[in-house]
């Protein structure tokens, strides 16, 4: 039984530029959320992705938009990078009925 | 708007004494609270959760409890071990659909 992974793990991008991180949820769950860690900090939550669709979203601009495809897997698209994106970007799955979460191990994103 | 707040900001123990992480949070509402560890380069992995109908609970060398009146929780682990070493990050929501908010976080060392 898979657990939750992500790809890539590393990414190196410029200012600018756009980026699309992918998540693909630990079998049986069916809600992605999506949060962004940076150095020292504890996750801030972006948004949490349900039925294709997007259920709550935290205090993060526009430029920070995702996906959830039919299989479950969610993708979190960021435009207009600025150096300040740089973190460690974590989807964690759970089941809609349930609070447990589980974390993927993270992509590292670094714009320079 | 939604704060947990996290004490403290780090800790050192020698191997085998008792280490004790408090977080408080301002939600009343909230009523799932999770413990993370977050060892370094690695993803958060969920060591203990509690729910507010429940004042305590434990699994082997850790323990939770939960204040409802006060607003806060305790992470408890008793005879530390080296490979405790790590950032704890404590969570609260109110339910499994919610906007997440975690805790700062908890640098813990365990000196051997």
């Amino acid at each position: 039984d898979a657990g939750v992974t992500q790809s890539p793990t590393h990414l190196i991008k410029t200012r600018g530029q756009q980026v699309t991180l992918r998540c693909s949820p630990k079998s049986g769950h069916d809600t992605v959320s999506w949060y962004q860690q940076a150095l020292g900090q504890g996750p801030q939550f972006i948004f949490q992705y349900y039925e294709e669709e997007e259920r709550q979203r935290g205090n993060f601009p526009d430029r920070f938009s995702g996906h959830q495809f039919p299989n479950y897997s969610s993708e979190l698209n960021v435009n207009a990078l600025l150096l300040g994106d740089s973190a460690l970007y974590l989807c964690a799955s759970s089941r809609t009925d349930q609070e447990t979460q589980y974390f993927g191990p993270g992509t590292r994103l670094l714009v320079l | 708007g939604e704060n947990v707040e996290q004490h403290p900001s780090t800790l050192s123990v020698q191997e085998g004494d008792s280490a004790v992480i408090k977080c408080t949070y301002s939600d009343s509402a909230s009523n799932y609270f999770p413990w993370y560890k977050q060892e370094l380069g690695k993803r958060p992995q969920l060591i203990i959760d509690i729910r507010s109908n429940v004042g305590e609970k434990k699994d082997q060398r850790i323990a939770v409890t939960l204040n409802k009146t006060a607003k806060h929780f305790s992470l408890h682990i008793t005879e530390t071990q080296p490979e405790d070493s790590a950032v704890y990050f404590c969570a609260a929501w109110k339910t499994s659909y919610d906007k997440v908010i975690f805790g700062p976080g908890t640098s813990l060392s365990v000196i051997p």
